[in-house]
């Protein structure tokens, strides 16, 4: 079965500090892809990146990077210079294979992130 | 070009009601997926329509149903309503199943 982890509930940092949001995954799959999302007070889930598990490289963009290490089955996002924009929960989400209801994502429980002034 | 729109935003039923929740999904996408969040959690899978055609059905009651219409827009209806029924219902869009998914900004329901 999979499993999506994200062992921290909340974390409250101050502006400027880097912050990094662990997710811990479980599958059985060799094919999926992992996702995350952040999610506003609004309630939209925002995509923020998607990484095919066949591809272990490291990903920047901007002040966000990504960390996908098969051999511990995490996918780990850190920010940068945290801004007060930057406070939402965070998700993280695995994909099943298609051949597994259509390739439904299954959730983390989610970060609160809170970057205060 | 406009983004996956559900309609209505917020709702307020009663126990035992029935609610109907609408889906559009991006201009060229032909599947949608329907998502339950809880407060306090992640989003759990309910349903994912593909061409019309159910594709996918998670751990949800009878109650719950859903279809897909010819022009990819989807209603998801929940029949007898809970009191944990109250969440915030997601509709997700992608241009194939198991595709990068968009996500609408969900239906409130509140069942009183």
């Amino acid at each position: 079965a999979q499993k999506v982890t994200q062992a921290q509930t909340e974390i409250s940092v101050v502006e400027k500090e880097d912050v990094t949001l662990d997710c811990v995954y479980e599958t059985r799959d060799t094919t999926y892809y992992l996702f995350w999302y952040k999610q506003p007070p609004s309630g939209e889930l925002v995509f923020l990146i998607r990484r095919n598990s066949f591809d272990e490289q490291n990903e920047i963009s901007g002040r966000y990077s990504w960390n996908f290490q098969k051999s511990t089955s995490s996918f780990n996002f850190t920010i940068t210079a945290s801004q007060v924009v930057d406070s939402a929960v965070y998700f993280c989400a695995l994909s099943a294979p298609i051949y597994n209801q259509g390739g439904k994502l299954i959730f983390g429980q989610g970060t609160e992130l809170s970057v205060k002034p | 070009d406009a983004g996956v729109t559900q309609s209505p935003t917020h709702l307020i039923k009663t126990r035992g009601q029935h609610v109907t929740l609408r889906c559009s999904p991006i201009s060229g996408h032909k599947s949608v997926s329907w998502y339950q969040q809880v407060l306090g959690q992640g989003p759990q899978f309910i349903f994912q329509y593909y061409e019309k055609e159910e594709r996918g059905r998670g751990n949800f009651p009878d109650r719950f149903s859903a279809r897909q219409f010819p022009n990819y827009s989807s209603e998801l209806n929940v029949n007898a309503l809970l009191l944990g029924d109250s969440a915030l219902y997601l509709c997700a869009s992608s241009l194939v199943s198991g595709d990068g998914y968009t996500f609408g900004s969900g239906t409130r329901l509140t069942v009183v």
